[in-house]
C-alpha cells in the first residue's frame, strides 16, 4: 500500500536552516509529483511546493520562495524539503502529498503522509 | 494570487444533509477537490475532479461545480463526519486551498 513518512522536523531558531524528508512506498515514485503542504498550529492548510516526478519543474509558494527548495532522489524514493531563512511564521506540520493524474488527466492529491512538525523559536 | 473562499463554520443534525460551499474566480472552468481533516490527523481525498470519490469514500459524500462555486454535500450526516473540510483547486501548476469548514454534527 501507498505510504509516505515525513522525518525531520524539529525545533529551530529563526535564522537557522532544517531539512525535511519524506520515504515513500508502496508505489513508483518516479512516476509521480509530489507536493508539500503545511499547516501552522489550529489553521488551515497552506501549500508549499511541487517537484515534477523527474525533478525537471518545481514551483513554489510566494511565501517560501528564495528561501526553500524542494528536490527528490528517485533513486531512494525520497522528496526532500530544504528550509533556509526559518521564521516563526514557518511553524506547522509540514505533510507531503502524492499528486496523480486521474484517466482525464486531471490532478489529484491522493495520498499524504502523517507529517511533521517544525516549529521555529529561539 | 487566486483564492477560494469557504464559510467558517456549518451545522447539520445527524441524519440531515450538510452543503459546504467553496467559491473562487471561474472555479467551474477548474476542477475542485474536498478534503476531510479529523483533529491530529493528515487531510484525506474524499472529492476529486469536482464530483468524483475515491475508493473507500461513503456514497453520502458527493461534490458539484458550476460557475464561481463548488460545493461538497454529505448526506444522511453521522457524527463521524464532523471535520474541518477543505476545498482545493489548481492554479496553473500551484496549489490552492480554500480556508477551510468546521463542520459541527449537532
Amino acid at each position: 500500500q501507498v505510504q509516505l513518512v515525513e522525518s525531520g522536523g524539529g525545533v529551530v531558531q529563526p535564522g537557522r536552516s532544517l531539512r525535511l524528508s519524506c520515504a515513500a512506498s508502496g508505489f513508483t515514485f518516479s512516476s509521480y509529483g509530489m507536493h508539500w503542504v503545511r499547516q501552522a498550529p489550529g489553521k488551515g492548510l497552506e501549500w508549499v511546493a511541487v517537484i515534477w516526478y523527474d525533478g525537471s519543474n518545481k514551483y513554489y509558494a510566494d511565501s517560501v520562495k528564495g528561501r526553500f527548495t524542494i528536490s527528490r532522489d528517485n533513486s531512494k524514493n525520497t522528496l526532500y524539503l530544504q528550509m533556509n531563512s526559518l521564521r516563526a511564521e514557518d511553524t506547522a506540520v509540514y505533510y507531503c502529498a502524492r499528486e496523480t493524474l486521474t484517466d482525464e488527466i486531471v490532478q489529484m492529491l491522493d495520498y499524504w503522509g502523517q507529517g511533521t512538525l517544525v516549529t521555529v523559536s529561539s | 494570487s487566486y483564492e477560494l473562499t469557504q464559510p467558517p463554520s456549518v451545522s447539520v443534525s445527524p441524519g440531515q444533509t450538510a452543503s459546504i460551499t467553496c467559491s473562487g474566480d471561474k472555479l467551474g472552468d477548474k476542477y475542485a477537490s474536498w478534503f476531510q481533516q479529523k483533529p491530529g490527523q493528515s487531510p484525506v481525498l474524499v472529492i476529486y475532479q469536482d464530483s468524483k470519490r475515491p475508493s473507500g469514500i461513503p456514497e453520502r459524500f458527493s461534490g458539484s461545480s458550476s460557475g464561481n462555486t463548488a460545493a461538497l454535500t454529505i448526506s444522511g450526516t453521522q457524527a463521524m463526519d464532523e471535520a474541518a473540510y477543505y476545498c482545493q483547486a489548481w492554479d496553473s501548476s500551484t496549489v490552492v486551498f480554500g480556508g477551510g469548514t468546521k463542520l459541527t454534527v449537532l
